[in-house]
């Protein structure tokens, strides 16, 4: 089967740094995605990581760590609107474009 | 650019009644995505199109679940009968080919009743 775990929640306050880990289980990899959705809003694209190590945008970083099947989302100096769920996804094979999503982390940032 | 449009954004009906999902791609991407969001199941792909042609249906829960794409720039996802394990957010998607991340509409509510 395929199957992508993550913790259901995260509980963090402002200007701190969280971590939500991903880890893996999928018949082929083709690079692991990062996607934030607001209560009520559409998934948005946040990062992608084909090869292991870090990639940076801004106060997020995502890692990989394909030895593992293991990647992780770090968020520093967490902001009230960070508050959101956050979905790790891989891209399932090279013939196919299928996009499977994880079960999802809701992170509440607190004052 | 308007990104990826889907209506309606909310949908009441009741159960036995045809449903009509419609998906409106960014323009130049060529691939199309339904997904179906649950408390339960959390995010489903349902079916993909590449280049208006459907790739994988695997994961169309049953044969009232049909899925269109007549043309670049339309898709529609069509329910018939409807029932209420059917209430769901459903998404549109699209993404370009050289491009990671997917582009998500802002979803159709479905209640079924």
């Amino acid at each position: 089967g395929q199957s992508l775990e993550q913790p259901s929640e995260v509980t963090a306050v402002e200007g701190a740094i969280v971590q939500i880990n991903c880890t893996y289980q999928t018949s082929g990899f083709y690079g692991l995605s990062w996607y934030q959705q607001h209560d009520g809003g559409a998934p948005t694209f946040l990062s992608y990581n084909a090869l292991d190590g870090l990639e940076e945008t801004g106060r997020f970083s995502s890692f990989l760590s394909r030895s593992d099947s293991y990647g992780y989302l770090l968020l520093q100096e967490l902001q009230m609107k960070d508050s959101a769920s956050y979905f790790c996804a891989v891209r399932d094979g090279g013939a196919t474009n299928k996009l499977i999503f994880g079960t999802g982390t809701l992170l509440a940032v607190q004052p | 650019d308007a990104g990826v449009i889907q209506s309606p954004r909310h949908e009441v009906t009741e159960m036995g009644q045809e449903v009509t999902l419609r998906c409106k791609p960014i323009s130049g991407h060529d691939y199309l995505f339904w997904y179906r969001q649950t408390m339960m199941r959390g995010l489903e792909l349902l079916i993909y199109f590449n280049n208006n042609v459907p790739i994988d249906d695997s994961g169309m829960p049953e044969d009232r679940f049909s899925a269109k794409m007549p043309n670049a720039s339309f898709s529609t996802l069509k329910i018939q009968p409807s029932e209420p394990r059917d209430s769901a957010v459903y998404f549109c998607a699209s993404r370009g080919a050289s491009g990671y991340g997917y582009t998500f509409g802002s979803g159709t509510r479905l209640t079924v009743v």
